[in-house]
């Protein structure tokens, strides 16, 4: 079965510090998108991509956080520096189309000490 | 104040009860509806959506959605402990079912 697989699991770092996470989406999935989750709260969406290009980044805290897709394809989001607010769950997800189902991966749980 | 509010729970209910869950949101431009569960430690999965005003069912699962009053629903019947999970109201004002709006989820657990 076709997943969304996002790398690490689980990441620790220190505040300060440098920190990516990487998105491979369902295949042919066009749109992608990057959410945080708090611990207790909803996922918040940080960026959305359709194919390589950035649809809506409003969200972004463009100061330390960058996102890139660049052959359209996977897709990294990084932290510099990480913040201990930044601890949260980050969520990949991935939709065929706009008006389809986004498909959730399990997520990389970043603590930040 | 947030545009999506959920009671976060966390709700506990004997097995074989129903399961009644709720959400009100501020935007009146939410088209559609969305319920999403997550088990600890995974991402959210779909489970019903519904477009505008109106009820839904599918198997044990019934979503409904009261545009005028803001207030949308999921039931669970004859909840199993399997249904154990946190359970996420989402909304969209387009058709970008990716570009949603979460409530903060309310945790259900379902005892033997």
């Amino acid at each position: 079965e076709a997943e969304v697989a996002q790398s690490p699991r689980y990441k620790i770092t220190e505040k300060s510090q440098a920190v990516a996470f990487w998105c491979d989406p369902i295949s042919g999935h066009a749109t992608l998108y990057w959410y945080r989750q708090i611990l207790g709260q909803g996922p918040e969406l940080l960026v959305q991509f359709q194919d390589e290009s950035v649809v809506d980044d409003s969200q972004l805290p463009k100061d330390r956080f960058s996102a890139e897709r660049l052959k359209g394809v996977d897709s990294t989001l990084k932290i510099q520096p990480a913040e201990l607010g930044d601890s949260a769950m980050y969520l990949c997800a991935s939709a065929g189309a706009l008006n389809t189902e986004a498909f959730f991966g399990q997520g990389t749980r970043l603590t930040v000490v | 104040q947030k545009e999506v509010e959920q009671d976060p729970g966390p709700l506990s209910v004997p097995e074989g009860a129903i399961v009644s869950l709720n959400c009100t949101y501020s935007n009146s431009a939410f088209q559609y509806f969305m319920w999403y569960r997550q088990y600890s430690r995974k991402g959210p999965e779909l489970l019903m959506y519904t477009y505008s005003s109106g009820n839904k069912e599918d198997g044990r699962f019934t979503a409904q959605v009261d545009k005028s009053s803001k207030y949308i629903s999921l039931f669970i019947r004859d909840s199993q402990p399997s249904d154990s999970a946190t359970y996420l109201c989402a909304m969209s004002p387009t058709d970008s079912w990716g570009k949603l709006q979460f409530g903060a989820g309310t945790q259900v657990v379902v005892t033997p």
